[in-house]
Order: structure tokens, then sequence, then C-alpha cells
């Protein structure tokens, strides 16, 4: 059964810096892995998607690597900003789209202005 | 595409009671999720569908959780009769199975029992 640990639970940090939120699961047999961001009391944004080919993916101020041998991956926030708290969930996908995804906790994350 | 859509956003319903939440899909995805999100337990997966046949259901916590998908384009969660425990936030989501699988989450119902 797969388990994902994200680390760390919950962060602050000040507005402009740059940050690392870590993903760790135990079963690397995955197609791909998602990265969501909650706001809330609201639903799940995906933010980027990593197929299980692929070593890492942009999107804007976001990049996501993966390391799927060692059942880690991480999301790099640059120059982040007050709109960037959340909180940011990691779902690794073991079925391709056609299983259940398995969530982390999630890392709070609050950026100071 | 409007996205996932769910229905109702919020519930109020007294223990007994039976409660039904509803999900459309995106149209073209071939997949379909039910989740459930409270502090405790996270995100959890309750079932989901491939091409409308349910595949697993063995996160739905009891007996007293129902879902069925009629056709490509609907869902419901049925519960009945409600315990307060059930009391939680489910979201619905749905994906394209021979893409990138990429599961695009509804905007959830938040469900209380008292």
């Amino acid at each position: 059964k797969q388990e994902v640990t994200q680390i760390p639970a919950a962060l602050s940090v000040p507005e402009g810096e740059n940050l690392v939120l870590n993903c760790s699961f135990t079963d690397s047999a995955i197609y791909n892995l998602q990265w969501f961001r909650q706001d809330p009391g609201k639903g799940l944004t995906s933010l980027l998607l990593i197929q299980s080919s692929q070593r890492e993916q942009t999107s804007g101020r976001l990049n996501a690597s993966l390391d799927k041998s060692s059942g880690r991956s991480t999301l790099y926030i640059a120059a982040s900003q007050p709109g960037d708290s959340a909180t940011y969930l990691c779902a690794p996908d073991s079925g391709g789209g056609a299983d259940g995804l398995t969530f982390g906790k999630g890392t709070h994350l609050i950026i100071q202005p | 595409d409007a996205g996932v859509i769910q229905s109702p956003r919020h519930e109020v319903t007294e223990m007994g009671q039976e409660v039904t939440l509803r999900c459309k899909p995106i149209s073209g995805h071939n997949s379909l999720f039910w989740y459930r999100q409270t502090m405790m337990r996270g995100l959890e997966l309750l079932i989901y569908f491939n091409n409308n046949v349910p595949i697993d259901d063995s996160g739905m916590p009891e007996d007293r959780f129902s879902a069925k998908m009629p056709n490509a384009s609907f869902s419901t969660l049925k519960i009945q009769p409600s315990e307060p425990r059930d009391s939680a936030v489910y979201f619905c989501a749905s994906s394209f199975r021979s893409g990138l699988g990429e599961q695009y989450f509804g905007p959830g119902t938040r469900l209380t029992v008292t």
C-alpha cells in the first residue's frame, strides 16, 4: 500500500524567499505524480504533473522534480509571494489515471508580506 | 469546460437522515473518483469508476455508504443512515484514463451531520 509523507508539515517564510517542499512515497512503481494546491475551504487545484519518465516539470515559478527510484519528489517555489500561501499536496499515481491517488497530509505554507 | 461539478456545496443534516451527493465529471473523462477529507485522516479515496463501472470500493467505510454511476456524466454518493462521524468534505474528481491521467477535482461538498 502506497504511503506518502510530506515534510515539513508547516512552513512560514517572508515574501521573496525560494523554498522547497518535500514528498516521499514508499512504492516507486508509479505512472506519474501530481502536486496540488488547496486554499482554505476550497477544492484542489492541480499545479504540476510529472510523468514517471520525466525528471522535472516547470510551470512559471514552480518546478517539480521526481526521483522515482528513491521515492522522492520536491516542489520548488521561486520568489515566493503572499498569494502562494496555501496547503500543498503531493499525490503519486500508481494506476495511470485509472486508480485513485494516495495523498500526503500536505505542507501548510504561509508567506509573510 | 466547466470543470467537475458537485452539488450541493454544503449540506447540513440530522443523524439518521439519508444524504445524497452528486457529481458531474468533465466531459470526455472516463474515470471518476470519490474522496473524503477530514482533519484527522486527510484525503482518502472512497471509490472509483472506470467507464461507469465501479472498480475498487475498498475505501468505502461502511455499508451505509454506496455510490453509483448510471452514465458517463453523472455519479452519486449516498450515505444512509448518516452519522456525525461522516461529517467531512467530499470531493469528486475525474480523469482521462488513456491520457496522462491527470485528475481534476470538483469544489467539494461540505457535509455536517448533527
